[in-house]
């Protein structure tokens, strides 16, 4: 089975400052790793994900995440954060075959003005 | 770009009614899923549909829950008898492949 440890529950940065979500992961198999957001009321919109292929990856709104393997780890950056960019951020993993994708608790992103 | 949609947004019911909520994944996808969110938790996983019939569930998704295709385009989850504990947000997402799943806005579901 797969597990995620997002360790930060929340994360106050000031707008226009650099942010790192960190997101580890556990898992017996490969894996494909997510991150989506979730902004206040709303459902939850895919930022970016990690199939295969260059460990770095560009998602929407200038979000962009390294897979890590040997570190088991998938952080979440942003060069310069808006106001518009709070909210809660969850990692998620899905094992390859037929298992669900499992989410980590979240990490709520409040971007100070 | 194509939607999973999710109804009614918002479902006030009684304890020990049923409910029925109601999604219509997007018209290509294979896979069906619902999760849910209690308020300020994390988003658990209820089950997946493939082909018909549940392929994964988890230990949330016990008798009182069952999940239906109808009539090809929706995908309904039913919960027999409310109790409080059942109030979430629940969502269903849709994927062509088992993964990348599209997810849609979500039933908050109060159980009084």
């Amino acid at each position: 089975a797969q597990s995620v440890t997002q360790l930060d529950s929340q994360v106050p940065v000031f707008e226009e400052a650099p942010v790192e979500l960190r997101c580890n992961y556990s898992s017996s198999v490969s894996v494909y790793l997510f991150w989506y957001v979730q902004y206040p009321n709303q459902g939850l919109q895919l930022l970016l994900k990690y199939l295969s292929g260059s460990t770095l990856v560009k998602g929407i709104n200038g979000f962009e995440a390294e897979f890590n393997k040997s570190q088991t780890s998938f952080h979440l950056r942003k060069p310069s954060v808006h106001i518009s960019d709070t909210a809660e951020y969850f990692c998620a993993v899905k094992g390859t075959g037929n298992t669900p994708l499992v989410f980590g608790k979240g990490t709520r992103l409040s971007v100070i003005a | 770009e194509p939607e999973v949609t999710q109804t009614p947004s918002h479902q006030v019911t009684q304890m020990g009614q049923e409910v029925i909520l109601r999604c219509v994944p997007i018209s290509n996808h294979l896979y069906f899923y619902w999760y849910r969110q209690i308020l300020g938790q994390k988003v658990e996983f209820l089950v997946s549909f493939y082909n018909n019939e549940i392929s994964e569930k988890s230990e949330i998704f016990d008798d009182q829950f069952s999940v239906e295709r109808p009539d090809g385009s929706n995908f309904t989850l039913k919960i027999r008898s409310t109790k409080l504990e059942d109030s979430a947000m629940y969502f269903c997402a849709s994927s062509r492949v088992n993964y990348g799943y599209t997810f849609g806005s979500g039933t908050r579901l109060t159980v009084v």
